[in-house]
């Protein structure tokens, strides 16, 4: 079966910085996602990897290894407004995205 | 530019009554999906549609139907609400199946009592 991994919740300081993890395992592979959601909100795309190494795009980078099915999304100088959900999610060999179920990340001053 | 909308925002439904519940999206996209959301569950794709006149079963099918008579409209319909239904309805798009970015709606609150 298809399986995405990440961690259900991380806590974290304001002005930290943190890495949340994905590991999947999917019938073919056509790029990854994540998407940060706030409570009550809808998801927004932070960023995509479909080829190894690391997205830097602001205070946000992702980074992608397809022989070891593994990503991670690394926040820097972390904010209040960072408090949410991170999304991984797997295009797969039908191009279909694969969700996993969330990290809900904490921020506390 | 709105994006996507969904309506409506929330919902209360008795079992056995059927909903509509409806999405429309001003990009042009050729793409449109419909996930459901459930605490401690990933988003789960119920349908979706490639393009107008096209629409293809996700993970998740059983209970619910679309229709893509335009590029725009999206509306997902449940026949016969049951209690399992209860969850939250997104309503995404992008410019084509493959294509990097989905956008999504904000969503429809759906309780079946």
């Amino acid at each position: 079966g298809q399986n995405i991994d990440q961690p259900t919740e991380m806590t974290a300081t304001e002005g930290a910085i943190v890495q949340i993890n994905c590991t999947y395992q999917t019938s073919g592979f056509n790029g990854l996602f994540w998407y940060q959601q706030h409570a009550g909100e809808a998801p927004t795309f932070l960023s995509y990897n479909v080829l190894d190494g690391l997205e830097e795009k602001g205070r946000f980078s992702s980074f992608l290894s397809r022989s070891k099915g593994y990503s991670y999304l690394l926040l820097k100088e972390l904010q209040m407004k960072d408090s949410a959900s991170y999304l991984c999610a797997v295009r797969d060999g039908d191009y279909q995205l694969i969700w996993g179920a969330g990290t809900k990340l904490i921020i506390k001053p | 530019t709105a994006g996507i909308t969904q309506a409506p925002t929330s919902q209360i439904l008795a079992a056995g009554r059927s909903m509509t519940l409806r999405c429309t999206q001003d990009m042009r996209h050729n793409a449109m999906y419909w996930y459901r959301q459930d605490l401690g569950l990933g988003l789960r794709l119920i349908h979706y549609s490639n393009t107008a006149g096209t629409t293809g079963k996700g993970e998740v099918p059983d209970g619910y139907s679309v229709s893509r008579a335009n590029t725009d409209d999206f509306p997902l319909t449940l026949a016969s609400a049951v209690p399992s239904q209860t969850s939250v309805y997104f309503c995404a798009s992008s410019e084509n199946i493959d294509t990097d970015t989905q956008y999504f709606g904000p969503g429809t609150r759906l309780t079946v009592l």
